[in-house]
């Protein structure tokens, strides 16, 4: 079956540490993404790829490091400069063709210990 | 204002009744117009997505935009308690800039038996 995988479902940081959560695609798309999730907030994007070896700045990317080294995989690493890191953070893709982020993984749910 | 406006709810329906989910935006340059259904601690699913204005129709829902009005809609009928979930808009521009997804705060629905 073709879609998203992330992982954890659940983490847990303890202050002070860098985290990474994967995010692994086998629909060959393109385009990837990162958002942050917060009640009453909405979604935000953190990161964006839209080719391998290539990313861009989202509207909330202070604090996060993310790689495109392969087409399916974007990994997003959570610094120890992100000061409010709590979050619910999904992991999106989608084609060229595309005009919306077409699917989201499961999503991780990160809470600082 | 904000670029998307959504009614966050909470909306109980019963069983078989017709529901109606509604968006305004501020942006007349939006053009895809996009909608999600997000179950609890789950990622967001694509629903529906249109270009420009009109209505799509498929199976029981309904997106119909009106971009006159800068009023977006999703329409449920014959509801079902399955159907209870966060229904969250998203609307996109078409080139640039305007390229990024801009989400609403998304709406509460419950179905009830």
């Amino acid at each position: 079956d073709g879609g998203i995988t992330q992982s954890p479902k659940y983490l847990f940081r303890k202050e002070g540490q860098n985290v990474t959560l994967s995010c692994e695609q086998n629909l060959n798309h393109d385009a990837m993404y990162w958002y942050r999730q917060d009640p009453g907030q909405g979604l935000r994007l953190i990161y964006y790829s839209q080719i391998v070896n290539d990313f861009q700045k989202g509207d909330i990317a202070e604090g996060y490091s993310v790689s495109r080294e392969k087409k399916e995989s974007f990994p997003l690493t959570v610094t120890s400069a992100q000061k409010n890191p709590t979050a619910f953070y999904l992991c999106a893709s989608s084609s060229q063709q595309m005009n919306t982020e077409a699917f989201f993984g499961q999503g991780t749910r990160l809470t600082v210990v | 204002q904000k670029e998307v406006e959504q009614d966050p709810g909470p909306l109980s329906v019963p069983e078989g009744a017709i529901v109606s989910l509604n968006c305004t935006y501020s942006n007349s340059a939006f053009q895809y117009f996009m909608w999600y259904r997000q179950y609890s601690r789950k990622g967001p699913e694509l629903l529906m997505y249109t270009y420009s204005s009109g209505n799509k129709e498929d199976g029981r829902f309904t997106a119909q935009v009106d971009k006159s009005s800068k009023y977006i809609s999703l329409f449920i009928r014959d509801s079902q308690p399955s159907d209870s979930a966060t229904y969250l808009c998203a609307i996109r521009g078409g080139t640039g800039n305007n390229r990024k997804l801009i989400w609403g705060l998304g709406t509460s629905l419950a179905v009830n038996p």
